[in-house]
């Protein structure tokens, strides 16, 4: 069974701090896509990452893939109330389209 | 944004009557995707389906069926729903390396 899971899985901070979110697996991925969600609304997608060592900017945000395709980070610099959200990993372990799998969740809330 | 839409966006039912859900893309996507989201469990994949009339079981499919009759039309079906299938379920285009999902449906079994 693949798992993956994220920490921590509840973040309060304070506007401007900085801060990182982790997935972790012991099983090797094919490719790795970060998701933010808000209340009543679909995940959306930021980021997907494919490569092992891969780091992705999106303002922010940086992304980053584990050389051994295992784990990812997502680190949030200067974070604000805008950031505020659900983030969600999910992993791809090849073969068919269902083999994608999501971790539970960061819940994030940054307060002005 | 994909243009994903589910209907209806929230529904209460009883135990023991059938449920049909019902996902809309405008995005001529070949694959389609069914999600429930619970408290505790994350996104859990129900069915997919990978064309007209293809469909495959996800990891939580017991208790739900799917129908795929045209390309921009995905249904999912609670044939007798319980209480365990209350949730929120999203529907999802894209490979996966890149899913785009639809607003959610929240269902409450009662």
């Amino acid at each position: 069974t693949q798992l993956l899971e994220q920490s921590p899985q509840f973040l309060s901070i304070q506007e401007g701090e900085n801060l990182t979110v982790y997935c972790n697996s012991s099983s090797v991925f094919s490719s790795l896509q970060w998701y933010r969600q808000e209340p009543g609304e679909g995940p959306v997608l930021l980021v997907t990452v494919v490569t092992g060592g891969e780091v992705k900017k999106l303002k922010r945000l940086t992304f980053q893939f584990g050389d051994a395709r295992k784990d990812s980070s997502l680190h949030i610099t200067a974070a604000q109330p805008g950031d505020t959200g659900l983030y969600l990993c999910a992993g791809f372990y090849g073969g068919s389209q269902g083999n994608l799998i999501f971790g539970k969740g960061t819940k994030l809330s940054v307060k002005p | 944004d994909a243009g994903i839409t589910q209907s209806p966006r929230h529904k209460v039912t009883e135990t023991g009557t059938p449920v049909t859900l019902r996902c809309h893309q405008t995005e001529n996507h070949r694959y389609m995707y069914w999600y429930r989201q619970d408290p505790g469990h994350g996104l859990r994949l129900i069915h997919y389906s990978y064309g007209v009339k293809d469909t495959d079981k996800g990891e939580v499919s017991d208790g739900y069926s799917v129908s795929r009759s045209k390309t921009e039309d995905f249904l999912l079906t609670l044939e007798s729903a319980t209480s365990s299938q209350t949730s929120v379920y999203f529907c999802a285009i894209g490979q996966t390396y890149e899913q785009y999902f639809g607003p959610g449906t929240r269902l409450t079994v009662t």
